[in-house]
């Protein structure tokens, strides 16, 4: 079975301009998270998503943030225009259902913005 | 609001050395769920345990041992004679059982850097 992946693994963008991460669960699984951490800090929920409805995006940060899960496959996470604070690891995870907390979380994608 | 607290920021070892990793939460909820993630160099955070509040018994794996005492509200680990292949970022987490409103999503510590030194 695989895993829960994330592309690109890193990205290096410049200030302003718009960047997308996406995330491929594994397959069957309805809930869908997003995460991020910004150096050095804990591990923040950004959105929940199940399927393809968000069932709590309270964690997402501002508007320049904006999250699709078209389907109910995989997901995109778009930040335009990107600012310097958005730096981080993003991370991805799916479960099954809602409070099967056996996660499976990907490998991240580190946003660095210049 | 949850919170969870991991004191140690960084803690370097000897190799065969035990070691415990503290994580002190904080909860309105009497349902409630205690977790630990490694995020080994690969990146990727990897699942090491979940109790629920009503658990208290401590529960060992292998090297990997597990202390929750709901009095203190702590939730430590502990590796016994590390490894190198043990050097992470450990992270503690905390959910909401069902009908919680943050129910599904984790609130976690700030992670735990260990070195184990060969």
């Amino acid at each position: 079975e695989a895993g829960v992946t994330q592309f690109p693994s890193h990205s290096v963008i410049e200030k302003g301009q718009t960047v997308t991460l996406r995330c491929d669960p594994i397959s069957g699984h309805d809930n869908l998270y997003w995460y991020r951490r910004v150096m050095g800090k804990e591990i923040k929920f950004l959105l929940h998503f199940v399927k393809e409805s968000k069932q709590d995006e309270s964690g997402m940060p501002n508007n320049r943030f904006l999250a699709e899960r078209t389907g109910g496959t995989y997901s995109t996470l778009k930040v335009q225009p990107a600012e310097l604070e958005d730096s981080g690891v993003y991370f991805c995870a799916s479960s099954q259902w809602t409070g099967d907390y056996g996660y499976t979380f990907g490998s991240g994608t580190r946003l660095t913005v210049v | 609001a949850q919170k969870v607290t991991q004191a140690q920021t960084e803690i370097s070892v000897v190799e065969k050395e035990d070691v415990t990793l503290d994580c002190v939460y904080e909860t309105r909820d009497t349902t409630y769920y205690l977790f630990w993630y490694k995020q080994p160099p690969s990146g990727e955070l990897v699942f090491l345990i979940r109790r629920n509040s009503f658990d208290e018994q401590n529960e060992i794996s292998g090297r990997y041992s597990w202390n929750f005492q709901k009095s203190t509200s702590s939730f430590n680990f502990t590796i016994t004679a590390s490894q190198v292949v043990d050097s992470a970022v450990y992270f503690c987490a905390l959910s909401e059982g069902a009908g919680g409103t943050s129910y599904g999503k984790l609130t976690f510590g700030q992670g735990t850097i260990l070195t184990v030194h060969p």
